[in-house]
């Protein structure tokens, strides 16, 4: 079945750094990867996605980075704030009808 | 919560007991998911939802069962739990649609089995 790996599975940044999470993925016919945030005592939440036709997509300060030939698409959070502290989770797909999601990664911006 | 809740949201039992856990969406979305989620495991599927009436296994099914009588509610049940089972489970639902995949959450619910 699919497996999926996300590194690194704790992170702690200084408020204002950058911080890149990266998910590898097993299933060569994954066409769509997208990354959960959940914050303490929530639901995970879908924060940014990308199809397998284009190499990145950006939204503000979170970017979505794929590189199918190895398998592996990244998050990165630039100019970090306290507000992004949360677990990160990537979730790529499996067939049609489930996702399949990493162990996540828990990520802590310090002031 | 994209219009979604879960009933209860906390709750204690004991070994052996029965145990059912709801979700009520208000999307009138044809996919919904059961998933648990435990420390240094993500969030895996237990079972899911593809219609009224219409179910399928996850990657953790084993002591699980689930109904879907209407649209709007998935129950989970735990026929006769245990404290393996004790975690925080989430409800997800999915519109239909091509290439349509992002899961809506609910607010969980935190299961302890004594």
């Amino acid at each position: 079945g699919e497996n999926v790996e996300q590194h690194p599975s704790t992170l702690s940044v200084q408020e204002g750094d950058s911080a890149v999470i990266k998910c590898t993925y097993s299933d060569s016919a994954s066409n769509y990867f997208p990354w959960y945030k959940q914050e303490l005592g929530k639901g995970p939440q879908l924060i940014i996605d990308i199809r397998s036709n284009v190499g990145e997509k950006k939204d503000q300060r979170i970017a979505v980075t794929l590189n199918k030939t190895a398998k592996h698409f990244s998050l990165h959070i630039t100019e970090t704030q306290p507000e992004d502290s949360a677990v990160y989770f990537c979730a790529p797909p499996v067939g049609y009808n489930k996702l399949i999601f990493g162990a996540g990664t828990r990520l802590a911006v310090h002031p | 919560d994209a219009g979604i809740t879960q009933s209860p949201r906390h709750k204690v039992t004991e070994t052996g007991t029965p145990v059912t856990l709801r979700c009520h969406q208000t999307e009138n979305h044809r996919y919904m998911y059961w998933y648990r989620q435990d420390p240094g495991h993500g969030l895996r599927l237990i079972h899911y939802s593809y219609g009224v009436k219409d179910t399928d296994k996850g990657e953790v099914s084993d002591g699980y069962s689930v109904s879907r009588s209407k649209t709007e509610d998935f129950l989970l049940t735990l026929e006769s739990a245990t404290s393996s089972q004790t975690s925080v489970y989430f409800c997800a639902i999915r519109d239909w649609g091509q290439n349509t995949y992002e899961q809506y959450f609910g607010p969980g619910t935190r299961l302890t089995v004594t």
